[in-house]
């Protein structure tokens, strides 16, 4: 089975620029969620989507938004970039409505902002 | 509102001893524990999960946790410690049978010294 993919690897960007991230699900994964990662520090819960709808958001401004496709990928949209922002991006999928079952994560997305 | 709390920031032990990594954690229904390994620029691993039944939960790579609902909390133990083993461990809660919100702790660094 394929795990949670995201792409890219790493993107550099500058201040002021906006950037796409994107994510594909386990199969049969209908819930996706973002979090943000400081440089060695705690999650930070960025979004969650389900079945196309943002279901929860965290403490962000609203530059941060992102959407889900019908085919339960996602794509996570930062604009207005700023210096901050650098850090890794994690996406996980789970199913939302099985409580016991666990979120699984990918490697990330590493965002730099010169 | 749930919340997981992981009271030591650093936990040091040296290689072949056991280890433990601390966590508790407050919720309003029954409890759905996790425990995650993250090693540098990688995304969380799952390792174990508690819904019910045994308290003593085992999970991969010879870990295991305990479950004691008096003092609302869930260890992560190994009874070895490897070098291997030196990363960064997360606990979260999910709450009820229909939660969607997964809650992480701050983190843990676990450091096996040679």
């Amino acid at each position: 089975e394929a795990g949670v993919t995201q792409s890219p690897t790493h993107l550099i960007k500058t201040r002021g620029q906006q950037a796409t991230l994107r994510c594909s699900p386990i199969s049969g994964h209908t819930s996706v969620y973002w979090y943000q990662q400081a440089l060695g520090l705690g999650l930070q819960f960025l979004l969650w989507y389900d079945e196309g709808e943002e279901r929860n958001r965290g403490n962000f401004p609203p530059r941060f938004s992102g959407r889900q496709f019908p085919n339960y990928s996602s794509e996570l949209n930062v604009n207005a970039l700023e210096l901050e922002d650098s850090a890794l991006y994690l996406c996980a999928s789970s199913s939302p409505w099985v409580g016991n079952q666990p979120q699984h994560f990918g490697d990330g997305t590493r965002l730099s902002i010169l | 509102a749930q919340s997981v709390a992981q009271p030591e920031d650093q936990v040091n032990v040296a290689e072949g001893n056991p280890l433990t990594v601390k966590c508790t954690y407050s919720v309003s229904g029954n409890p759905y524990l996790f425990w995650y390994v993250q090693y540098p620029n990688r995304g969380l691993q799952f390792l174990l999960k508690y819904i019910t039944g045994d308290n003593l939960v085992k999970g991969s790579y010879g870990f295991e946790a305990e479950f004691n609902k008096s003092q609302t909390s869930f260890h992560l133990k190994k009874p070895s410690a490897l070098v291997s083993d030196s990363a960064l461990y997360f606990c979260a809660v999910r709450d009820g049978d229909y939660g969607q919100n997964f809650v992480f702790g701050p983190g843990t660094r676990l450091s096996v010294l040679p």
